[in-house]
């Protein structure tokens, strides 16, 4: 099986600031990572994926991610975040070979500041 | 990419009427469906899968005769939540996934909020 962390619940950070959300997963074979964006009442919308190759993806809206098997991490960073950033953001894991259903983590919400 | 709908976007009912939820893939076809149901503050939870053609499949715990799912064409699938109670007042989502070479991704729509008075 498996599964999804994101151990910060909440991220506040400044206008402008880097800002880098964690996402940690648990799987003993192959996997295709995710990062979603939620805006309030809204669905989720794909920020970048991670499915082979390059470990540094680039995804929407300057934001990027580094696939670091070794330490079953998926971090996602902006080097300057707006105001507009303010969201709930997802990591998913769909298990390679398996039923292709992602597994989300709880969410991240991040919160910019003026 | 590709895009998913879902009608209605809000939806405000009376305690044991029911309630229907459409999902539509506008420019592909998707030959399975998810249907997810998200708390406030919490993450998206898996009811069902939802194949064209063919029952749906239903988590764990999730009641299939309260939400009854049918998956008629490879571009719609309906979300029934029978005789709503105040407790189904939730965040509804559906997701199409393009089995294809990037991992099999899923889109998800706009999500649908019911609330049960």
């Amino acid at each position: 099986a498996q599964s999804v962390t994101q151990l910060d619940s909440q991220v506040p950070v400044f206008e402008e600031a880097p800002v880098e959300l964690r996402c940690n997963y648990s799987s003993s074979v192959s996997v295709y990572l995710f990062w979603y964006v939620q805006y309030p009442n809204q669905g989720l919308q794909l920020l970048l994926k991670y499915l082979s190759g390059s470990t540094l993806v680039k995804g929407i809206n300057g934001f990027e991610a580094e696939f670091n098997k070794s330490q079953t991490s998926f971090h996602l960073r902006k080097p300057s975040v707006h105001i507009s950033d303010t969201a709930e953001y997802f990591c998913a894991v769909i298990r390679g070979g398996g039923s292709y259903i992602p597994t989300f983590g709880r969410g991240t919400s991040l919160i910019v500041h003026p | 990419g590709a895009v998913v709908s879902q009608h209605p976007s809000w939806v405000i009912c009376k305690s044991g009427t029911s309630v229907k939820i459409e999902c539509r893939s506008l420019d592909f076809q998707a030959t399975t469906m998810f249907w997810y149901r998200q708390f406030p503050k919490q993450s998206l939870m898996l009811m069902a899968t939802s194949n064209e053609g063919s029952k749906a499949t239903y988590e764990q715990g999730v009641e299939k005769d309260k939400f009854l799912i049918n998956h008629a064409s490879l571009t719609l699938s309906t979300l029934t939540v029978t005789s709503a109670h105040p407790e189904d007042s939730s965040f509804y989502i559906c997701s199409a996934r393009v089995s294809s070479g990037s991992g099999n991704e899923q889109f998800f729509g706009p999500g649908t909020r019911l609330t049960v008075l």
